[in-house]
Formats: structure tokens, sequence, C-alpha cells
């Protein structure tokens, strides 16, 4: 099955710095790749995800690369600010069907 | 407003008691899934069901079952609660609809079995 690994674990920033959280997988026919940020006591919520036919997807403050012939997608933050604060997941998956989940980073943004 | 919904948010029961954890789905999605969290943020699948009538278990092994009657129903039942079963669970819903993926989660269930 596949296997998602998510680094690092923490990650701490100033406010207006920029933030970048990898993760590699293992099974070449996953073709979706969401990003979800979880809050204390919510549900993940999709902040941007990517498919296999594309290698970059910027949405603002938020960028998601994707290097399919090393199997690594990475997630960007730039000009962090502190409600950035949170649990980032990256997932893996075929066609948006069973989730493979990292292990989580909690970035903590200072001011 | 489409969304996914999960009942009851917290629950505090004792061991040995039955319980049925609640999720619906107002977006007509064949695909729902069922994730544990562990406290130390980790989310594991453990049952899937990919239309009405049709259920799988996940990659980590549960005690609990699922049952999938309605395309916008997907209960969870544990028939005898035990501490080890304290944990957050998560109910999300996909599908794949004119090029776009959708997957979403409701806000979960924080169970604690005392």
């Amino acid at each position: 099955g596949e296997n998602v690994e998510q680094h690092p674990s923490t990650l701490s920033v100033q406010e207006g710095d920029s933030a970048v959280i990898k993760c590699t997988y293992s099974d070449s026919a996953s073709n979706y790749f969401p990003w979800y940020k979880q809050e204390l006591g919510k549900g993940p919520q999709l902040i941007i995800d990517i498919r296999s036919n594309v290698g970059e997807k910027k949405d603002q403050r938020i960028a998601v690369t994707l290097n399919k012939t090393a199997k690594h997608f990475s997630l960007h933050i730039t000009e962090t600010q502190p409600e950035d604060s949170a649990v980032y997941f990256c997932a893996a998956s075929i066609a948006a069907s069973k989730l493979t989940f990292g292990t989580g980073t909690r970035l903590q943004v200072t001011l | 407003e489409a969304d996914i919904y999960q009942t009851p948010r917290y629950l505090v029961i004792g061991t040995g008691k039955k319980i049925t954890l609640e999720c619906s789905q107002t977006m007509g999605h064949d695909k729902m899934y069922w994730y544990q969290q562990d406290p130390g943020m980790e989310l594991h699948l453990i049952h899937y069901s990919y239309g009405v009538n049709s259920t799988e278990k996940g990659d980590l092994s549960s005690e609990s079952t699922v049952s999938r009657i309605r395309t916008e129903h997907f209960p969870l039942t544990l028939e005898s609660a035990r501490p080890s079963h304290t944990s957050q669970y998560l109910c999300a819903s996909s599908e794949y609809r004119q090029g776009r993926y959708g997957y979403t989660f409701g806000s979960g269930t924080r169970l604690t079995v005392v």
C-alpha cells in the first residue's frame, strides 16, 4: 500500500518568513495530492491540492510543487501570519479515493 | 449549503456501552470514509464505502463496524466501548465530478471511554 512520509514534524518561523513542508510517497499510481490544515478541535480543511499531471499550483500565499519522478511534493507558505499556525497534513491517493496521510507538521508562526 | 455533519461532537461513555457515531453528508458523494486520529496527530483509515451496501475495512484494524444503507448516511458503531477506543473519529466523503476532486471532512467526534 501507499506510504507517505512528512517532514519536519514541527516548524517554527517568524511572521513574514516562508515555511516549507515536504512529503514523499511510495506508490507511483497515486495521482492526487491534497494538503490539509487542521486547527485545534476541528476537522482537517483542504487548503490546496495538486494532480499528477501538474508540476506546480499556486493560490495566493500558498503553493504546492510535485516531482513525480522523485515522488516528492512540497507545500510552500509565503509571508506567514499568526493565523497560519496549525497542524498541516499532506496526503496521497488515487483519484481522491482512500487518502494516506503524512504524520503531520505543527507550524508555529511567532511574532 | 453542502457539508458533512458529525454527531455528537464530544462523547464520554462508560466501558461496555454500545455507541453509534453519526455521519451525514448533503453533497451526494458516493464515497465515504472513517478516520481515527491519534492524540499525536496521525490519521488512520478504519472504514470506507464506495456506495450503498458497500463497506470495507481500512488500513488500521478497528473493532468498530459501519453500515451504508443510504448514500448520505455512514454511521460507525462500537458494540462494547473500551478505554482503548478513546480517540477522535473523523468522517469524510469524496467525489470526482466535472474534472475536479471534492474531498471533505467533518468536524469529528471526540470519544472518551472511562
